[in-house]
């Protein structure tokens, strides 16, 4: 089956810990994007990245990092710097080759998200 | 990317079609407009997108008014499944930055 697999489905992080998230994808797309969402509210973009080795900060890339070492994989780490990490987070990825039409869509795929708690 | 802005929620009985507003005003010509909905606790799934002409596939319609400056999603027959958050978009096309969500309107769907 094609998709995007994260994992862990919920996690919970003690004070001060780095806890990292997995976002792997069989789809053979260039991009990954990480997203976190907040209850009643809409996605928020943490980080992106286009190609393996390069990645671009989003809207709220403070006290997280994220590594692009292969193409189907796109780990985030939610360091003791973010303050308020409860939120549940979502992984996504879309194609970038092709033709224009395939370019215009910016279609993105979206896996089941993590669920991270304080304790 | 332009400002969307949808009412927050909608109800709808269900097998009627269900119609979810979006206005857009600012869009500019080259940003598409795209639909997402996200199903209580799942990933946001893609629906449906356009750019000026009104579009159709299997799972919806997307209707967007001559100027442009708002769209309409049309489920044609609704069901309890479709109970939703549905996400207005609008965003160049091509490109690989993140997609902007904000609330959305949550569709309920009466059985």
């Amino acid at each position: 089956d094609g998709g995007i697999t994260q994992s862990p489905k919920y996690l919970f992080r003690k004070e001060g810990q780095n806890v990292t998230l997995s976002c792997e994808q069989n789809l053979n797309h260039d991009a990954m994007y990480w997203y976190r969402q907040d209850p009643g509210q809409g996605l928020r973009l943490i980080y992106y990245s286009q190609i393996v080795n390069d990645f671009q900060k989003g809207d709220i890339a403070e006290g997280y990092s994220v590594s692009r070492e292969k193409k189907e994989s796109f780990p985030l780490t939610v360091t003791s710097a973010q303050k308020n990490p409860t939120a549940f987070y979502l992984c996504a990825s879309s194609p970038l080759s092709g033709a224009g039409y395939y370019l215009a869509k910016n279609i993105q795929y979206f896996g089941a998200g993590t669920r991270l708690s304080v304790l | 990317d332009a400002k969307t802005t949808q009412p927050p929620s909608m109800d709808c009985a269900e097998g009627r079609a269900a119609n979810l507003p979006c206005n857009h005003s600012t869009i500019s010509g080259n940003e598409y407009v795209y639909w997402y909905r996200q199903i209580h606790s799942q990933g946001p799934q893609y629906i449906i997108h356009g750019l000026k002409n009104n579009e159709t596939n299997e799972m919806a319609s997307l209707i967007i008014t001559e100027d442009r400056k708002s769209s309409t999603l049309i489920l044609p027959h609704a069901t309890l499944r479709d109970t939703a958050v549905y996400y207005c978009i609008v965003k160049r096309g091509g490109g690989a930055d993140g997609l902007t969500f904000g609330k959305g309107t949550h569709l309920i769907i009466q059985p």
